[in-house]
Parts: C-alpha cells; structure tokens; sequence
C-alpha cells in the first residue's frame, strides 16, 4: 500500500444524489491533489491543497466541490453529477507542491453517474 | 497539440518479449520525466524517475529521454506476466503541473 486510502472503492449515484469521496494520507506529506481519469484520457488534475489551502483549481465544474480539513484529510463533495462524470476519482499526495516531488496516489473511488 | 502524446495500445507481448513504450511531448520547457505503473482497480506508481535527456536503468526496466526530439521510452526486458499494467508517462518542468499521457495498457502473455 502506497499510505494514501480511499473510501469508498466503488460509488454508484444518482444525477440528483449528494456524496462525498474521502481521501486520507499517512505519509506526513503537505499537498494533496485531486485527479479524475477517464477511459481514453489522461489523467486530469482537478485541485491541489497545500497546507489545507487550495493552490490549483483547474476550470473544475461547481458541482464538484473540495474541502481540505487538516494536511491528513481530503473530500471531494459532488451534487448533481452528469453521466458524463462517471470515471476513477484519484487522490495523490507529495511533501510538497512546488518541487517535483514524487506523488502517491490511492486506489481511486469508482464513481458511476447514472 | 496534446501535451503528452501516448499510444494507449492494448500491446500484447509473449513472456520473455522486449517491450517497448513511447511518448512525445511538446513542451520543451518539461525537464523531469516519469513512468507510472497501474494494475488493475489499484492507483497508479512511480516507476522511474528521470531528469533531462539521458538513460536510467532499474533491472529489468530503462528508462530513456531524447530532449532534442521530445521523446521519452520506457523498456522492459525479458517480460513478465506480473508486468502487465497500464503504463502512463508524465513530465513535469519549472512551474508546470505533472501532465501525464493516456497510458498504454501491455498484456504480458505466459
């Protein structure tokens, strides 16, 4: 295991639902990140903390809204979805978000928009 | 123009097999290079590490970056069927964020 986890693995809901994914690091790292990858696509950098602030918001719809409570914890809160956002939901985390630092990544939260 | 170019494949190969993956970049400003590792249902990770142009070795695996044509490999000898993964390369340089390519997904047959 990598020290980043994930919950839940898998995330069936509807277009009308309200969920949160849950991202958890235990590596004492400071940047945290959020990705999503599509079948066919690169994987798309949607937000990084660094210090529970967020530093990169990359033209990421409002339906998807972050929160970092402490440098450990992220969430990614979604509220009426699109089909279309149906993919892998990825967390990472680095020491730090301005160098190259080497990101950790959880297994992903499977998220299904019906 | 895409920023990181990669064949996402599939590639099948036969154990034992040399395999070779690819991709182009465009942006001449990426100075560090990596591949990733993906198996099935699980996050990606680092499998190599590069900086500027030049070869890395790592056992089985090299690692290979041509700055001059924008070209990075990753080779895999005498091959595995615990290799097959999704391999995706990323690039990174100065202020730029990690930009990674579709991943090409290699099935190493026993």
């Amino acid at each position: 295991e990598t020290g980043v986890t994930q919950t839940p693995r898998h995330l069936v809901m509807g277009m009308t639902n309200k969920k949160s994914l849950k991202c958890e690091q235990h590596l004492g790292h400071n940047a945290m990140y959020w990705y999503k990858q599509s079948a066919k696509k690169p994987l798309e950098l949607m937000f990084v903390y660094s210090l529970e602030e967020r530093v990169e918001n990359n033209s990421v719809p409002s339906r998807f809204s972050p929160e970092c409570p402490n440098s450990s914890h992220l969430f990614l809160h979604l509220h009426t979805l699109q089909p279309e956002d149906s993919a892998l939901y990825l967390c990472a985390s680095s020491q730090d978000w301005t160098s190259t630092d080497t990101q950790y990544f959880g297994p992903g939260t499977r998220l299904t928009v019906l | 123009q895409k920023e990181v170019e990669q064949d996402p494949g599939p590639l099948s190969v036969p154990e034992g097999a040399i395999v070779s993956l690819n991709c182009t970049y465009s942006n001449s400003a990426f100075q560090y290079f990596m591949w990733y590792r993906q198996y099935s249902r699980k996050g990606p990770e680092l499998l190599m590490y590069t900086y500027s142009s030049g070869n890395k070795e790592d056992g089985r695996f090299t690692a290979q970056v041509d700055k001059s044509s924008k070209y990075i490999s990753l080779f895999i000898r005498d091959s595995q069927p615990s290799d097959s993964a999704t391999y995706l390369c990323a690039t990174q340089g100065g202020s730029e964020k990690l930009v990674f390519g579709k991943g090409t997904k290699l099935t190493v047959n026993p």
